[in-house]
């Protein structure tokens, strides 16, 4: 039972332009939520995380928009650039748990 | 290097052979998890360790799978008599605190049973 859904496998974006990669999630439990980057035969490295008691959180290029009721996060690259291609994970943890639950994943192209 | 380190990246393995995984969190992290990144898959959950203690072993898939940390550091993970199945990726990550928040991940282990 997949508790965290990325149901877009790829995106391909133009260079300059806006990256959105959406992800769903089902326990309502979860509690915080990370979005991991991942380059080919490289472990994912962390990107950016959001509490569930916010509903934005922006680090540069990179905003992550958190929709309780909706149960529904997305991961917003402004402006992209070749480099932001790679594999993007979206994962969440339960308050008071320790592992963290994955999506599948979606492959971001960002084509010059 | 300042980073989770794991070896061998890869391995190759006859079923029913043993094999162990080793993992080196960044210096100092409390936190250990061990996961499995089946091909198109997400990583998936197979044990945690705050310092020497295996806190949840509940994502290990069978017996056959073990795991230890016993001086806090250095983990290894060990498969008895391989299946087919358990060809995947083996991903290390370690967090400095006693929470999975910002886990930072190794580059993995590639184990492929013929």
């Amino acid at each position: 039972d997949q508790q965290v859904k990325q149901n877009s496998p790829s995106l391909s974006v133009q260079e300059g332009r806006i990256s959105i990669l959406n992800c769903d999630y089902t326990n309502s439990m979860f509690d915080y939520f990370l979005w991991y980057k991942k380059y080919p035969a490289e472990g994912p490295t962390f990107l950016i995380s959001i509490s569930s008691i916010k509903d934005k959180n922006e680090d540069g290029r990179f905003t992550v928009f958190l929709n309780k009721s909706a149960k529904h996060l997305s991961l917003h690259i402004v402006p992209s650039q070749p480099g932001d291609s790679a594999v993007y994970f979206c994962a969440a943890t339960p308050r008071g748990a320790n592992n963290l639950f994955f999506g599948t994943g979606t492959r971001l192209t960002v084509i010059p | 290097g300042a980073g989770v380190s794991q070896s061998p990246r890869y391995k190759v393995a006859k079923r029913g052979q043993d094999v162990a995984l080793r993992c080196d969190p960044i210096s100092g992290h409390v936190s250990l998890f061990w996961y499995q990144q089946a091909l198109g898959q997400g990583p998936e959950f197979l044990t945690y360790f705050q310092n020497e203690a295996q806190l949840d072993k509940s994502g290990l898939p069978s017996d056959r799978f073990f795991a230890e940390r016993p001086e806090g550091s250095v983990s290894t993970l060990k498969i008895q008599r391989t299946q087919q199945e358990d060809s995947a990726v083996y991903l290390c990550a370690s967090s400095l605190g006693g929470d999975g928040n910002e886990q930072y991940f190794g580059p993995g282990t590639r184990l492929t049973v013929t």
